[in-house]
């Protein structure tokens, strides 16, 4: 089955600064990949999503980008925010299908 | 829209006692997937439902724990008997078949076993 691995565990940045999570990906069949955030008490949100035929998406300050020949894809968030703390995780599926995620990056971004 | 809709928010039982967790998935999505969360092991997905029909069970950690989905607006999860270590989040999601589309998360359940 799918694994996902994601790194890193924890990432503190200063406010304003970029952050980036990366993420790698086991099964080339996989199509689908989702990156969530979440927030203290509160279920995962979906925040971007990339699908395999695709190398680059950008909302607003999040983008996400993918490189299905090394079988990684990565977050970046730029100048972030406080509200920006969150843990993110990251996910890979077949068709929206069996979804597998990642170990959660925990980031923190200090005022 | 209200979302998935889980209950109850948190669950706080005695060892040997039967937990059943509750979902109510978004009207119109048609696969349901159950999620149990802890620090150590992540997100583990534990079984799916399409069209109420369970396709995948092969996270559900023992014969201790069974999933049902009896129409396409519920689902319960149920743990018995249950046991400290199954203490975790569990959470609910909803998406819709054959679209690639991300899931939507309930705001989990909290157990704890004592």
């Amino acid at each position: 089955g799918e694994n996902v691995e994601q790194h890193p565990s924890t990432l503190s940045v200063q406010e304003g600064d970029s952050a980036v999570i990366k993420c790698t990906y086991s099964d080339s069949a996989s199509n689908y990949f989702p990156w969530y955030k979440q927030e203290l008490g509160k279920g995962p949100q979906l925040i971007i999503d990339i699908r395999s035929n695709v190398g680059e998406k950008k909302d607003q300050r999040i983008a996400v980008t993918l490189n299905k020949t090394a079988k990684h894809f990565s977050l970046h968030i730029t100048e972030t925010q406080p509200e920006d703390s969150a843990v993110y995780f990251c996910a890979a599926s077949k068709f929206n299908n069996d979804m597998r995620f990642g170990a959660g990056t925990r980031l923190t971004v200090k005022p | 829209d209200a979302g998935v809709i889980q209950s109850p928010r948190h669950e706080v039982t005695e060892m040997g006692q039967e937990v059943t967790l509750r979902c109510k998935p978004i009207s119109g999505h048609n696969s349901l997937f159950w999620y149990r969360q802890t620090m150590m092991r992540g997100l583990e997905l534990l079984i799916y439902f399409n069209n109420n029909v369970p396709i995948d069970d092969s996270g559900m950690p023992e014969d201790r724990f069974s999933a049902k989905m009896p129409n396409a607006s519920f689902s319960t999860l149920k743990i018995q008997p249950s046991e400290p270590r199954d203490s975790a989040v569990y959470f609910c999601a909803s998406t819709i078949r054959g679209v690639i589309y991300g899931y939507t998360f309930g705001s989990g359940t909290r157990l704890t076993v004592v």
